[in-house]
């Protein structure tokens, strides 16, 4: 079956470092892909998604490219901030009627000043 | 535009009695309804979801069960609670005829069970 594998975390940057979430999917067939954000207590947030090989999502300085050929979509932000502390989700999900999303595991992100 | 409430916020159980977690939907008509659980320090684990009305799909076998009395709710039920139904229940939606298929989720239920 499809699965989304995250790299582990904790992932501990200072301010203005540089971000890469690592994501790779397992897919029979040609899925979009999600990363969602989870802030303390909170439920999830779109962050951003593509839908097709070679597209680009970004929001808020994040970016991601789906790879098709490394099966990939890995997460990059150039400069992070501390109000980016918190917990990411790579996801995948087919067009169609129930859309059920598969989520990676979750990689905690802590930013220090 | 569309919202998605959940409550309550947080509940503390004792083992054995009963549950019922309610979502509702706002600014939307017939959308996709999704339960997950969240364990501590874990990913989401999709429990059910349902694309109508008295429609409810079960993903994982447990003592847990959904329903869906109407368009824009989805409640969460269980009749005995196990120390391991703790956790992060987190209610979503989204709409089946959208290309990318985003799912839009609430502010969630933390459930725990003494």
């Amino acid at each position: 079956g499809d699965s989304v594998t995250q790299m582990e975390g904790p992932v501990t940057l200072s301010e203005e470092a540089f971000l890469t979430i690592n994501c790779t999917y397992t897919a029979t067939g040609y899925p979009s892909l999600f990363w969602y954000v989870q802030y303390p207590g909170e439920g999830l947030q779109l962050l951003l998604k593509a839908t097709k090989a070679d597209d680009k999502g970004s929001n808020k300085g994040f970016e991601a490219t789906y790879r098709k050929e490394t099966t990939s979509f890995h997460l990059e932000k150039g400069s992070v901030q501390v109000s980016d502390s918190a917990v990411y989700f790579c996801a995948l999900a087919y067009p169609g009627t129930a859309s059920k999303l598969t989520f990676g595991t979750g990689t905690r992100l802590q930013v220090t000043l | 535009s569309q919202t998605i409430h959940q409550w309550p916020a947080t509940l503390v159980q004792p083992v054995g009695s009963p549950l019922s977690l309610e979502c509702t939907v706002e600014g939307t008509s017939n959308p996709n309804l999704y339960w997950y659980r969240q364990a501590a320090g874990r990913g989401l684990q999709l429990l059910f979801y349902s694309v109508g009305i008295g429609q409810i799909s079960s993903e994982v076998p447990q003592n847990l069960s959904a329903s869906r009395p109407q368009d824009r709710q989805f409640i969460l039920s269980s009749k005995k609670l196990l120390l391991s139904d703790s956790g992060f229940y987190l209610c979503a939606w989204s709409v089946g005829d959208r290309v990318a298929y985003e799912q839009f989720f609430g502010p969630g239920t933390r459930l725990t069970v003494l």
